[in-house]
């Protein structure tokens, strides 16, 4: 358990409106991630960070945006949702271990964009 | 462009029918490849990491192995608790990230 806990775990949203996930972390690790996940594509890297108000883009990163202002929180934002961004998002750290830096992920937020 | 393929899509086993799931890649140079279980409606669970080619890893059932362009995860005498979705995962050596590059898993079923 690499204590991670993503908020909210389910949501239903309108098209057009702004949504933010919450990725939050008790253990101090460096690297943070979010990943959607979606049939037929597997998990695809939305964004990352590697320290506070240290972020970058991922390979599907049109459409969302992210904010770290502390390090155990990472933000993800939907600035307006669109019916596409339907998905599972996970977010993950970053744990040194056996001389390589191993993910672990969170439980996901389902998100229903209608 | 670096890439991970896995294969099959869904396999279905008997209870003690021992098989192989495999993880093909390609990358400008392996750090890492990374064997993870998904059950529904949770996150990926860390099963392995391979460093480099020839290396074998086990966990009770699960035997992972590596070669220059692909691994497989052995499952010797599956239990129906063994049913989830296995996904392989890479990690360029020109990374410093620590991004990774997923396939699109393996969903494994074991009928008792």
């Amino acid at each position: 358990d690499a204590g991670i806990t993503q908020s909210p775990r389910h949501k239903v949203t309108e098209t057009g409106t702004p949504v933010t996930l919450r990725c939050h972390q008790t253990e101090n690790h460096r690297y943070m991630y979010w990943y959607r996940q979606d049939p037929g594509h597997g998990l695809r890297l939305i964004h990352y960070s590697y320290g506070v108000k240290d972020t970058d883009k991922g390979e599907v990163s049109d459409g969302y945006s992210v904010s770290r202002s502390k390090t155990e929180d990472f933000l993800l934002t939907l600035e307006s949702a669109t019916s596409s961004q339907t998905s599972v998002y996970f977010c993950a750290i970053s744990e040194p271990r056996g001389g390589q830096e191993t993910q672990y992920f969170g439980p996901g937020t389902r998100l229903l964009v209608l | 462009e670096d890439q991970v393929t896995q294969s099959p899509e869904a396999l279905r086993l008997q209870e003690g029918e021992s098989s192989s799931l495999n993880c093909s890649y390609t990358v400008s140079g392996l750090r890492g490849l990374f064997w993870y279980r998904q059950d529904p409606g949770k996150g990926p669970e860390f099963l392995f990491t391979l460093y480099s080619a020839g290396e074998e890893k086990e966990k009770e059932r699960l035997k992972a192995t590596l070669t220059k362009k692909e691994s497989f995860l052995h499952i010797t005498a599956p239990k129906p608790e063994d049913s989830a979705t296995y996904l392989c995962a890479v990690q360029a050596a020109s990374s410093n990230t620590g991004k990774l590059i997923f396939g699109q898993g393996t969903t494994l079923q074991v009928k008792p």
